[in-house]
């Protein structure tokens, strides 16, 4: 039971256009969300986050939208750069005592120069 | 700081081999993890120590067994490969166990099990 979900595998974009990643999810209980990025041979980085008390969060180019009645969330690169290709994670958690989050299966994005 | 390190990079093993992958982190975490990433199935949570002195299963532990030997360092061990265990591991740290505590990943271990 996938619990957080992405479903597109992959996304490419032209440089300088705004790259959009979407995931869903289904538990109701969670209530923080972040993504990571992650590069070929490495691990994955922290990137952005936002908690259910908002429904946007911004970090330079990187916006993330929460709409919590349709369990979804978004995340906007804007303007896209080459260095952004990667594998995007989005993950989602309970903030309200100790718990793991939970990993969607992944978004590759691929931005042409 | 050297943040997250994983040895070994690589390992290739056959069925029924056993093997330790070892994890130490030096941001004085307290928490760490460890997970498996497979092809379309995206990260996987197979043990967790919220703090020094405790472990506990995540998604998927079977066929897999931690140590958390002291605050620093997280080893996963598998007593007898298993083709299925094929995959790349992923050791994270972080200061608390919320979900909201951004997690440190190390580089990763790719082991192969024949």
């Amino acid at each position: 039971d996938q619990q957080v979900k992405q479903n597109s595998p992959s996304l490419s974009v032209q440089e300088g256009r705004i790259s959009i990643l979407n995931c869903d999810y289904t538990n109701s209980m969670f209530d923080y969300f972040l993504w990571y990025k992650k590069y070929p041979a490495e691990g994955p980085t922290f990137l952005i986050s936002i908690s259910s008390i908002k429904d946007k969060n911004e970090d330079g180019r990187f916006t993330v939208f929460l709409n919590k009645s349709a369990k979804h969330l978004s995340l906007h690169i804007v303007p896209s750069q080459p260095g952004d290709s990667a594998v995007y994670f989005c993950a989602a958690g309970n903030s309200g005592g100790y718990q793991k989050v939970t990993f969607g299966t992944g978004t590759k994005l691929q931005v042409i120069p | 700081n050297a943040g997250v390190t994983q040895t070994p990079k690589f390992q290739v093993l056959k069925t029924g081999q056993s093997m330790t992958l070892q994890c130490a982190q030096d941001m004085n975490h307290n928490s760490m993890y460890w997970y498996r990433q497979d092809p379309g199935m995206g990260l996987r949570l197979i043990y967790y120590s919220a703090s020094e002195g405790t472990t506990d299963k995540g998604e998927v532990p079977n066929g897999y067994n931690v140590s958390r030997l002291n605050k620093r360092e997280f080893s996963l061990r598998l007593e007898s490969a298993a083709p299925s265990q094929t995959s790349v591991y992923f050791c994270a740290s972080s200061e608390g166990g919320m979900s909201y505590n951004e997690q440190f990943f190390g580089p990763g271990t790719r082991l192969t099990v024949l």
